[in-house]
């Protein structure tokens, strides 16, 4: 089965500074890769994703990459703020269907 | 629009009791919904999904006979958690999709603690 490996788990920036999580997959059939950002006792948001026919996605200050070959995919977020403080989830689709499987978490922690 | 409740966002029972939560989709019919267990510090490990009308497809080393989930509707998925014990407690989420699409809406989840 799929299996999505995730770093780094804890990740501490100053505020402005960029931050990168990345996240890999086993699945070679795995096609939908979404990120998500949860606040503690909240519920899961998602912040972008991508397709497998997509190298790259931006919105704002969040970027995601994909590097199918390689079966790895990253979050970039630029000019850090406090608010971006909580833990985020990567996802890689089962196959070509609508299941997930999460990986563990990065907590990011912006410092001011 | 895309919004999914949950009922109730917390509650407490004690040990050999049943639970039942509720997910609802507010603005759309969802086809699938999903069931999700978080832990303290874990990430989202999925417990089921299900589609509106049939029964629901468990994860491995879920119990089904435990965790009863029914999807009457297209907009309502019920989880029952029975005879809860202790170690059962945890963070309940579900998510709905719609027919064909990948992106999942979760509700605000339901905070299980058994007694």
């Amino acid at each position: 089965g799929e299996n999505v490996e995730q770093h780094p788990s804890t990740l501490s920036v100053q505020e402005g500074d960029s931050a990168v999580i990345k996240c890999t997959y086993s699945d070679s059939a795995s096609n939908y890769f979404p990120w998500y950002k949860q606040e503690l006792g909240k519920r899961p948001q998602l912040i972008i994703d991508i397709r497998s026919n997509v190298g790259e996605k931006k919105d704002q200050r969040i970027a995601v990459t994909l590097n199918k070959t390689a079966k790895h995919f990253s979050l970039h977020i630029t000019e850090t703020q406090p608010e971006d403080s909580a833990v985020y989830f990567c996802a890689a689709s089962l196959g070509g269907g609508q299941n997930f499987v999460f990986g563990p978490g990065t907590r990011l922690s912006v410092l001011p | 629009g895309a919004v999914v409740s949950q009922h109730p966002s917390w509650v407490i029972c004690k040990s050999g009791t049943s639970v039942k939560i509720e997910c609802r989709s507010l603005d759309f019919q969802a086809t699938t919904m999903f069931w999700y267990r978080q832990f303290p510090k874990q990430s989202l490990m999925l417990m089921a999904t299900s589609n509106e009308g049939s029964k629901a497809t468990y994860e491995q080393g879920v119990e089904k006979d435990k965790f009863l989930i029914n999807h009457a509707s297209l907009t309502l998925s019920t989880l029952t958690v029975t005879s809860a014990h202790p170690e059962d407690s945890s963070f309940y989420i579900c998510s709905a999709s719609l027919a064909g699409q990948y992106e999942q809406y979760f509700g605000p989840g339901t905070r299980l603690t058994v007694t």
